[in-house]
Formats: C-alpha cells, structure tokens, sequence
C-alpha cells in the first residue's frame, strides 16, 4: 500500500505550540484523519480534514493540507503535559485508513 | 459519533488456543473493520466485516486464522484462531459513519492480547 510517514518524535515545552506533520502518497484520498493514543489506551479521533478543505479549526487544534505536496499538518496551541502521547496521522484510501507510524509528542513543564 | 466498546479489553491466553473479541457500537454504522496494533507498531487493517456475509481479509490475513462475523448493524466478533506467541497484540475495532455531508472513523478502546 501507500506510505504515510511521521517523523517518530517530538518534544516540546508546556504553553509552546505542537506542530505534528505528516506526509502521504495517494493523491485521490478523500478523508484525511489526526487520531491521539494515549498509553494503554485506544485511538481517540482528534480531528480530520476532507480533501477539498486546506485548514481546518478546532479549539487549541489546527489542521492543515497542502494537496499540492501531499502535507498534512497538525498545530496543537497552548500545549499541555496531558497532550504527551502518540499522534496518528491517517488517509482514507478506498475503503480502509492508511495510517502512519504516529509521532510521540513529549510536553515537559 | 459512535462509541465503540469492546470486550474483553485484555487476556492472556495459551498457545493453540483461541479468543474471540466482541464489538458492539452504539448506533448503527456503515462500515466495521478490525486492526491489528503490534506492540510499538501503527495499525494495520485486518478485514472489513460485512453485515450478513463473509467478511473482507486485506493480504496476508484469512479467515481460517481470523474468522469474523457481523450479524448486524451494530456488532461483530473477531476470533484469534490456534494463537501464538506471534498474535500478542492489541486488536482494535473500528466503526465508520456516514452523515450527508461528512463521514468519521471511530475505534474502540482495543483489546490487549498476550500469548504465552
């Protein structure tokens, strides 16, 4: 299948802005998606963006597609420690989602 | 939204044994998969399971390992079939509804698996 990539990790301090990107292969997605696994936990649906859309806001997060380079991004403001977790960035390709490896986003006070 | 709920939400269980997950979403929804979560790893689709029909396996799942049904609308039931130590992993159900004008993908809380 198409890859999705992420970069592995990101650390940033408490109050600053998160940027999270993400880039994808398949040009004809039509639902791109930004899902949060806490440890132990499952996935928990952030946000997601249609393709004919090129940001998208809700609240502390900001999404936003560049179709043109395949880029998708993911602004967390104001980020907090209950923000640490793993980031998932995923395309719906057809019928299934293509996720990436996620991003590990450390917040330290 | 959907929420989705799975059980049992862990078990360790013998090898050459089987388990069977059970999901149950709170509405009715158009579509429902199972993921596979292995430890460390991102997700990776293992079948869509279709309402009143066998069920559609991605490359490198069948259904003899990995037999699923969805009887309805709002269940289905993965089975983890003559397990081994390979098959620890977390298994993840996932539901997708459909509104006029926009479509979201739910998952449940996962099923956390380990095989001794």
């Amino acid at each position: 299948g198409e890859d999705v990539e992420q970069s592995l990790f990101l650390s940033v301090r408490e109050g600053d802005s998160s940027v999270i990107n993400c880039t994808y292969t398949d040009s004809s997605s039509t639902y791109l998606y930004w899902y949060k696994q806490e440890p132990g936990a499952g996935l928990q649906l952030l946000t997601y963006i249609f393709s004919n859309m090129d940001m998208k806001q809700d609240q502390r997060l900001t999404v936003l597609l560049n179709k043109k380079d395949k880029h998708l991004s993911l602004r967390i403001a104001d980020t907090q420690t209950g923000d640490s977790a793993i980031y998932f960035c995923a395309e719906r390709n057809g019928y299934a989602l293509n996720f990436g490896k996620g991003t590990s986003l450390l917040v330290t006070p | 939204s959907a929420v989705i709920s799975q059980k049992p939400s862990r078990d360790i269980c013998q090898r050459g044994t089987s388990l069977t997950i059970q999901c149950q979403v709170d509405s009715q929804v158009t579509m429902m998969f199972w993921y596979r979560q292995q430890p460390g790893q991102s997700l990776t689709l293992i079948a869509t399971a279709n309402q009143g029909s066998e069920a559609t396996y991605e490359s490198g799942f069948v259904i003899d390992k990995f037999p699923i049904s969805r009887p309805n609308l709002t269940f289905s039931t993965l089975t983890v079939s003559n397990m081994s130590p390979e098959d620890s992993s977390i298994y993840l159900c996932s539901a997708r509804t459909s509104g006029y004008i926009q479509e979201t993908q739910y998952f449940g809380p996962g099923t956390r698996l380990l095989v001794l």
